[in-house]
């Protein structure tokens, strides 16, 4: 089944304790990118990538990396999480050939910073 | 940069009733406009995907419409039910592939 696999769901840390969001998919997309949605803002975009070795930030970068090493995965590292990074994040991947794209959605992974 | 309106925030209707949910934006150079579900909690599930250069995309009780030039689509669903009840994003896709979202509207269908 073509997906994107987020890990964990759900996870509950302490604040500066460094931590590390898998993301994967199976569908051969060279685009990747992650997005936190939170209450009152909607969705946006945190970091994306265009292919192995290409990344660049989005809208909400600061207090993350990521790193792009295999076409297949993506993870989200938090140096030293902060409680204002509490939140539902989402990986999401598409394919770029062809012009038209349409993305597909990690079930996504509850953050509390506490 | 770009932004994206949906209107309303909320829309309780009966159950059977034929819908149509709003969703405007400020830059008509777009790549597709997508509409997803999210139920409470959860993730996102694609709904419809409309490219720049069609009018509209049909799934079963849902069409979706794209006027790019006047900034605006529409989610039309046809005789509602209890299991539509959910969050409905829009969400516009500009250059480097990156996916500007709506707030959403919260709909709830009930029975």
């Amino acid at each position: 089944e073509a997906q994107v696999t987020q890990n964990p769901r759900y996870l509950i840390t302490v604040t500066g304790k460094k931590l590390t969001v898998t993301c994967s998919q199976n569908m051969n997309h060279e685009y990747m990118s992650w997005y936190r949605q939170d209450p009152g803002l909607g969705l946006r975009q945190i970091y994306y990538s265009m292919n192995v070795e290409v990344t660049d930030k989005g809208d909400v970068p600061e207090g993350y990396k990521v790193s792009r090493k295999e076409k297949r995965n993506f993870p989200l590292i938090l140096e030293s999480p902060s409680p204002n990074q509490t939140s539902l994040y989402f990986c999401a991947s598409s394919f770029t050939k062809g012009g038209g794209y349409g993305y597909t959605f990690g079930s996504g992974t509850r953050l509390t910073v506490v | 940069k770009q932004e994206v309106t949906q209107i309303p925030a909320a829309l309780s209707v009966p159950e059977g009733e034929n819908l149509v949910l709003n969703c405007s934006f400020t830059d008509s150079a777009i790549y597709n406009l997508q509409w997803f579900r999210q139920d409470p909690g959860k993730g996102l599930t694609s709904l419809l995907l409309i490219q720049s250069s069609q009018r509209e995309q049909t799934s079963g009780r849902l069409n979706a419409s794209l006027d790019k030039s006047s900034g605006r689509s529409t989610l039309y669903i046809a005789a509602s039910q209890p299991g539509d009840s959910a969050t409905y994003l829009c969400a516009v896709g500009g250059s480097n592939y990156k996916l500007t979202f709506g707030k959403g509207t919260l709909l709830t269908v009930n029975p």
